[in-house]
């Protein structure tokens, strides 16, 4: 199936910095890439869809000067989450459609904010 | 509007029991995919099955069976003699046709398995 990987896997920062998190696909060409948040026990949470050459698309509520998403090629997209605040620790999960099933979503392996 | 619901939360079973997840869905859409995922402790989320809504032949995969009922909106997984490795939250969710590739996600359900 689909590979998608996230780096990295685990960071702690201090509040006020920037954390970038990386999202590849390994084996296939996404043009578009899902951008999710997660809460301790709650459902995923759509922040973003990010779309290769063009500007992300944010979902309703999402800061989009607060969560930069970078759609740089093919194969990688960014978010970038600046200035972070302890609130904005969480659990990020990317996902990219895959070509064999296009309807398909695979999953990276999530990233865990934690900003102290 | 799309909606997915998963009534059960959490759920909790001694090993070898046989266990059935829910999932009801709302759409207004004649072509839609459904699907399941699971998420184990690691977090990582594992793609466990999709099904298009023209498609209601039910499915089983080794433990696993899948009952999909148009006629209840309804796509019910259940795992067969359970065991402690299927510990994880699972995730019902919907796509509908089109170029919209956004999922409709459940809120999950907790299961349990005990030794």
């Amino acid at each position: 199936g689909a590979v998608v990987s996230q780096h990295p896997s685990r960071v702690i920062c201090k509040s006020g910095t920037s954390v970038k998190i990386e999202c590849r696909s390994l084996d296939f060409q996404a043009t578009t890439m899902f951008w999710y948040r997660q809460f301790p026990k709650k459902s995923l949470m759509l922040m973003a869809t990010s779309n290769e050459g063009s500007k992300a698309t944010y979902e309703q509520g999402v800061e989009k000067d607060k969560f930069l998403i970078n759609h740089a090629s093919l194969t990688l997209s960014t978010l970038t989450v600046t200035s972070a605040h302890p609130e904005d620790s969480s659990f990020y999960i990317c996902s990219a459609p895959g070509t064999r099933s296009t309807d398909t979503q695979y999953f990276g392996p999530g990233t865990r904010l934690t900003v102290l | 509007a799309q909606k997915v619901t998963q009534a059960q939360t959490e759920i909790s079973v001694v090993e070898k029991e046989d266990v059935t997840l829910d999932c009801v869905y709302e759409t207004r859409d004649t072509t839609y995919y459904l699907f399941w995922y699971k998420q184990p402790p690691s977090g990582e989320l594992v793609f466990l099955i999709r099904r298009n809504s023209f498609d209601e032949q039910n499915e089983i995969s080794g433990r696993y069976s899948w009952n999909f009922q148009k006629s209840t909106s309804s796509f019910n997984f259940t795992i067969t003699a359970s065991q402690v490795v299927d510990s994880a939250v699972y995730f019902c969710a919907l796509r509908g046709a089109g170029n919209n590739r956004k999922l409709i996600w459940g809120l999950g359900t907790s299961l349990a398995v005990n030794p």
